[in-house]
């Protein structure tokens, strides 16, 4: 059965703090995606990763970085998180089809 | 550019009733169109696909159909039930690497 995991379901920081979102699929899939989905906003890309150490930013990259050093493993990283970044976060990996993960809850206080 | 853009929510329906979710899209070329559903609580799920004009995808119920000369692609069920209950979300398939382009989401609420 296909799987995309995602490190956490609920997340409270700080604001200023640096905050890692880790997601993990078992596919051997090449194409990885982070979105963030606001109400009325619909799924928005964020950084996306053809291969190992590569990156392209998406739609909305600005204070989100990304890290992929396996191909099975790819990090959204929030450098000093801000209110506004308060979210849902779905991670996604590609192969016929798009998989996606339950999604992290992040509220920045 | 490209976009896809959904019939806005919420709507509430009651059990057994005729569903009808708007979809249409603004593309260069040939899009593959998708309907995926995110239950509470869960990620978004895949629930039907059409690769080219005129194709009709289905599932659990479910129906749209690629209108390439009115830029369509409206999710219907014939009579829902409360588990149909959800976020349904267009999206559109471009370029390259599975990049997907999502509408707004429209939430489903059907009541017994």
């Amino acid at each position: 059965d296909v799987k995309v995991t995602q490190s956490s379901r609920y997340l409270v920081k700080r604001t200023g703090e640096k905050v890692f979102l880790e997601c993990v699929q078992d596919m051997d899939h090449e194409n990885m995606f982070w979105y963030r989905q606001d109400p009325g906003l619909g799924l928005r890309l964020i950084y996306f990763s053809y291969d190992v150490k590569m990156k392209e930013k998406g739609d909305i990259p600005e204070g989100y970085s990304v890290s992929r050093e396996k191909k099975e493993r790819f990090s959204l990283i929030l450098e000093s998180a801000s209110t506004n970044q308060t979210s849902m976060y779905l991670c996604a990996s590609t192969g016929y089809e798009q998989y996606f993960g339950p999604g992290t809850r992040l509220t920045v206080t | 550019g490209n976009s896809v853009t959904q019939m806005e929510g919420p709507v509430t329906l009651s059990e057994e009733a005729f569903l009808t979710i708007n979809c249409t899209y603004t593309a260069t070329g040939y899009p593959s169109l998708f309907w995926y559903v995110q239950y509470p609580g869960e990620g978004l799920q895949l629930l039907l696909k059409a690769t080219k004009a005129d194709d009709k995808g289905s599932n659990k119920g479910f129906e749209a159909t690629y209108r390439k000369e009115t830029t369509s692609f409206h999710l219907e069920k014939g009579s829902v039930q409360v588990s149909d209950s959800a976020v349904y979300f267009c999206a559109l398939y471009y370029n390259q690497g599975g990049k997907l382009i999502f509408g707004q989401g429209t939430e489903l609420s059907v009541k017994p």
